[in-house]
């Protein structure tokens, strides 16, 4: 089975512009999650979806948002970066025999300027 | 909040020394995750742990999930340089919901 894939790799925008991250995940798996890691702050929990719903959210500012398509492939998208936005964004599913264990992709490595 | 301690924070040891990371947490889980993760890459599964005193052996790593699931360690015995990275554990409790730990930093030079 192929693994979790998250594009693109790297991405560098400026204050002020959006960005829209794309997760897939495990093939049968309908659980998405998204983190934003930082040195600082390490391993933050933005959002997860489940069948095309929003199940449970962290604690960051609307400009941060999600959504889930029917294949479960998820898209993250940050409205008017800020400096601070610049983190590694990852993606994780879970489905299967094990629903409670996350399934992790590359990551995409986010750079505002 | 759920919160779960990961310790030490950071660690360096010689190739071949033994070494012991910890997770605690004052709730029950249901299941308790270690990954490890490299630079710029996304965390990579180690074990998963489930059953209270489970523990799992995984080549030099052996796991222990705690008798009241609200604690795990990870022991590496003989560790070698290709060990180094961050370690995190992760605990499962409601369906859709984990607490990662802050990590440990391990560099074991050769």
């Amino acid at each position: 089975k192929a693994g979790v894939t998250q594009t693109p790799r790297y991405l560098i925008k400026t204050r002020g512009q959006q960005v829209t991250l794309s997760c897939s995940p495990i093939s049968g798996h309908r659980s998405v999650s998204w983190y934003q890691q930082t040195p600082g702050q390490g391993l933050q929990f933005l959002f997860e979806y489940f069948s095309e719903t929003q199940r449970n959210k962290g604690n960051f500012p609307g400009r941060f948002s999600g959504r889930q398509f029917s294949n479960s492939r998820s898209e993250m998208n940050v409205s008017t970066l800020e400096l601070g936005d610049s983190a590694l964004y990852l993606c994780a599913s879970r489905g299967g025999r094990s629903t409670d264990t996350q399934y992790f992709g590359p990551g995409t490595r986010l750079t505002v300027l | 909040t759920q919160l779960l301690e990961q310790s030490p924070q950071f660690l360096s040891i010689q190739e071949g020394e033994n070494l012991t990371v910890y997770c605690n947490s004052s709730s029950v889980f249901s299941s308790l995750q270690w990954y490890r993760q490299e630079p710029g890459e996304g965390p990579v599964l180690l074990v998963t742990v489930v059953t209270g005193g489970e523990v799992k052996k995984l080549k030099r790593l052996t796991f222990q999930f705690g008798d009241a699931r609200k604690d795990s360690s990870l022991h590496i015995t003989a560790a070698q340089p290709g060990d180094t990275g961050l370690y995190l554990c992760a605990g499962a409790r409601d369906a859709g919901k984990s607490t990662f730990g802050d990590g440990t930093t391990l560099t074991v030079k050769p």
